[in-house]
């Protein structure tokens, strides 16, 4: 059963980091593309990020590009999120998605990690 | 770039209904590039339908999907409890690479 757990969520004030895990178990990670991907409160899915399965690629979204870094550890079975430069607007939950083979659509997703942009 | 527009916003129907969402793309884009998604709150989204009409792994025959150019549809043909979420329309867009999501449609229970 394929499982992703979020975690490194939390309240951070404007301009601050923070950096966001996914623990992937139930499939071969180092063989799949992953993805970020959020939603604000009370707004729909907006996609985020996404890495290759060997970390040679990696895509942002224009209102994250340059404050946000993509990355996993294979070894690990982790993705990462690091964001930095936090806005409000960036207030949303955090949900980390599995690519299909062919990139198009998201096969399997976390519940998520909740981040809290605010002074 | 292109908008998905989803409508209605809020669909308030009763079980054993059918349902019709509508994706409406601003452009013409490919079908192979259209899935949607089932969103309950405090869950994890679920994939149900892929390359516009393809039911995803252990998605229930009353979910249909249909369409291309600019005007896609999830069909649900016999509501069930279960199936009162959000829903969410998503086109992959190959150059730059990107992902797009409709606003979204809330089916409620009626």
């Amino acid at each position: 059963e394929v499982q992703l757990l979020e975690s490194g969520g939390g309240l951070v004030q404007p301009g601050g980091s923070l950096r966001l895990s996914c623990v992937a178990s139930g499939f071969s990670f180092s063989s799949y593309a992953m993805s970020w991907v959020r939603q604000a409160p009370g707004k729909g899915l907006e996609w985020v990020s996404g890495i290759s399965g060997s970390a040679d690629n990696t895509y942002y979204a224009d209102s994250v590009k340059g404050r946000f870094t993509i990355s996993r550890d294979n070894s690990k079975n982790t993705l990462y999120l690091q964001v930095s430069s936090l806005r409000a607007e960036d207030t949303a939950i955090y949900y980390c998605a599995k690519f299909t083979t062919n990139w198009y659509y998201f096969d399997y997703w976390g519940q998520g990690t909740l981040v809290t942009v605010s002074s | 770039e292109i908008v998905l527009t989803q409508s209605p916003g809020t669909l308030s129907l009763s079980p054993g209904e059918r349902a019709t969402l509508s994706c409406r793309a601003s452009q013409s884009v490919t079908r192979h590039y259209i899935a949607w998604y089932q969103h309950k709150p405090g869950q994890a989204p679920r994939l149900l339908m892929y390359g516009a009409s393809s039911r995803a792994t252990g998605i229930p025959d009353r979910f249909s999907g249909s369409g291309s150019g600019t005007d896609f549809t999830l069909t649900i043909s016999r509501l069930e409890p279960e199936d009162f979420a959000a829903y969410y329309c998503q086109q992959y867009n190959s150059s730059p690479r990107g992902y797009i999501f409709g606003q979204g449609t809330k089916l409620e229970i009626k």
